[in-house]
């Protein structure tokens, strides 16, 4: 079993949709958990960054962990068609260097 | 401001050769890494360079060798190439090494027949 789980849809919306994605993780070690964004053909982009539980908003993009229940969330409102991307989860340890990324969801955001 | 720099960005090997990946940061990141992502996998870590002069294996090290030659400069190098190395690889640094903003280069598509 992986140590980190998101499904990889895909997922389409029409424009103005609220997006949910989310991840499930094993390793109740975890303490930082971010959301990368990655456009077809490019490198990931750090979207949102969060450390233990709570929320956290920047913008239209709300992150949300749950460390009982080892879930985290991200929500895109008002979407964008430039929106659409895959967007991929990753978590860490506390002063370890290696990221646990999840598969990656797939976005579109239809106009 | 470039960022992080790979090269090149596709490559097609036989099975057998080997080839060098290169990556430099203009950022002055004291870390440096190498992922590869395959489709369902995500990005696995294959080495990573906590500071110059330092190297550490990750999750899938197997195959791979690197070299921090410098504090800009991170290669990755495949010394026998093998299908299932074909992958999209990329590099990315960061400031420290708990490497919670890692900037990500564009990638590299090998295809190994």
């Amino acid at each position: 079993q992986k140590e980190v789980e998101q499904d990889p849809g895909p997922l389409s919306v029409p424009e103005g949709a609220i997006v949910s994605l989310n991840c499930t993780y094993s390793n109740s070690a975890f303490q930082y958990f971010m959301w990368y964004r990655q456009y077809s053909r490019k490198g990931p982009e750090l979207l949102m960054y969060t450390y233990s539980s709570g929320n956290k908003e920047d913008g239209r993009f709300t992150a949300q962990v749950d460390k009982s229940s080892k879930y985290i969330s991200l929500f895109i409102r008002d979407s964008q068609p430039s929106d659409s991307a895959t967007y991929l989860c990753a978590m860490r340890r506390s002063n370890d260097y290696k990221l646990s990324f999840g598969a990656g969801t797939t976005v579109t955001v239809r106009a | 401001n470039a960022g992080v720099t790979q090269t090149p960005k596709f490559q097609v090997l036989k099975t057998g050769q080997s080839m060098t990946l290169q990556c430099a940061q203009d950022m002055n990141h004291n870390s440096m890494y190498w992922y590869r992502q395959d489709p369902g996998m995500g990005l696995r870590l294959i080495y990573y360079s906590a500071s110059e002069g330092t190297t550490d294996k990750g999750e899938v090290p197997n195959g791979y060798n690197v070299s921090r030659l410098n504090k800009r400069e991170f290669s990755l190098r495949l010394e026998s190439a093998a299908p299932s190395q074909t992958s999209v690889y990329f590099c990315a640094s960061s400031v420290t090494g708990a490497n919670t903003e890692a900037f990500f280069g564009q990638g590299t598509r090998l295809t190994v027949v």
